[in-house]
Parts: structure tokens; sequence; C-alpha cells
């Protein structure tokens, strides 16, 4: 089975701009979630999807949205992106509902500059 | 409302010496506990994980942790650290019977002195 793939593994923006960051999930799994690291902290959970709508938010701003698609794969999109934004963006999939445990991508190193 | 407390941000062992971590939850609810792992540049990779079975729980590479209800901890052990040990380690709690969130604590770095 194939695990999280995240894309791309870098990515360097200007303030103001837009980014969106894609995730393909773990064969078998139906939710996808996003999770923000600043550096030297602990994820912060953005969002969830299940069923392709938003299934559960954290104290993200608006211009943090997100989409999943049928083949259950999600994007992360970040609109007028601040300097604070700079962090690793990982994605994480799971089966709704079953307490397996998420299974994590490597992320994606976002630096806003 | 949940959250996670890792007690020590930096831990440091002598190879070959056990290991503790520490961490203790707040939880409304019935909660599921994690221990996941990070190496430097990379994601993150679980350990172990309780659910409701068994409170001593087993993970890779020898480590172990055990789920305490009464002390509201879930610290995580193993008896004799190796070099390849180093890393951020993160406690993590949800709601055993929801599954829009996850909570993690900020972390634990292990530092193995040879």
């Amino acid at each position: 089975e194939t695990g999280v793939t995240q894309s791309p593994t870098h990515l360097i923006k200007t303030r103001g701009q837009q980014v969106t960051l894609r995730c393909s999930s773990q064969s078998g799994h139906n939710t996808v979630s996003w999770y923000q690291q600043a550096l030297g902290q602990g994820p912060q959970f953005i969002f969830q999807y299940y069923r392709e709508e938003e299934n559960g938010r954290g104290n993200f701003p608006p211009r943090f949205s997100g989409l999943q698609f049928p083949n259950y794969s999600s994007e992360l999109n970040v609109n007028a992106l601040e300097l604070d934004d700079s962090a690793l963006y990982l994605c994480a999939s799971s089966f709704y509902l079953l307490k397996g445990g998420y299974t994590f991508g490597s992320g994606t190193r976002l630096t806003v500059v | 409302a949940q959250s996670v407390t890792q007690l020590d941000s930096h831990v440091s062992v002598s190879e070959g010496t056990p290991v503790l971590l520490r961490c203790n939850y707040s939880s409304s609810y019935s909660p599921s506990l994690f221990w996941y792992v990070q190496h430097p540049n990379k994601g993150l990779q679980l350990l172990l994980k309780y659910t409701s079975a068994a409170t001593l729980v087993k993970g890779i590479n020898g480590f172990e942790a055990e789920f305490k209800k009464s002390e509201t901890s879930f610290h995580l052990t193993k008896p004799s650290a190796h070099m390849s040990d180093a890393a951020e380690y993160f406690c993590v709690v949800s709601d055993r019977y929801r599954d829009d969130k996850i909570i993690f604590g900020k972390g634990t770095r292990l530092h193995i002195l040879p």
C-alpha cells in the first residue's frame, strides 16, 4: 500500500500571494487532515475533510481553505500569505472513526518572504 | 476540551540507558492516545497507540507506554536507548468517539549521548 504523498516538498512565496499544497491519501483511507507545524512547535490542527466536506476546523482564519476530491486526495489553499504562515504543513490520512492512528506525509516546507 | 502536556522539552540519556518521556493529558471524553516520532526533516511516524484495550501498549523499536487513568498520564519508555532514537517525540490525544482532530503536545527532543 502507498503512504501519504505531499507536493511540493519545498516552496517559497512572497507575502500577499496565494499557495496551494497537495496531498494524496494512503490507499484505503477516506479522511484527510491538515496540520501546521511552526519551527520548534508541535503540529497544530487546521482542518479535516471527510466525504469531500470540512469535518472540523482548528483556530485558523478563513484564508486557510481546503478541498477533498472523490479519490480522497486533498488540497490546502492559503490566501494573502503572511510571514507567520512560514511552516511545515503536514497532511495526515485515516479511515474515519477507525482509531488506527493517522498516517502522515513528509510535509511541505513553506517559506514566506 | 482536550489537551496534552509534555513535561520535558529536552531529555538527554546515554546510549544503553533507559528512556522516559513524560506526558499528561486532559480529556472530557474517553481518550485515544498516541506517541509519534519525528526525525529531522522527516514526517511523523506512529510509535504506538492506546485506544481502549490493554493499558500497557507496546510499539515499534522497543518503545512502550502505559495508560494510567488515575494519573492522567501516558509516559513513553524504552529499556535501552540507541543512537538512532535521537528525534522529536510527540504525545497526542484524540476523542475516541470523534475523529475531527487530534491534539499534539509541544514535543520532547530526545538526545542520546555516546
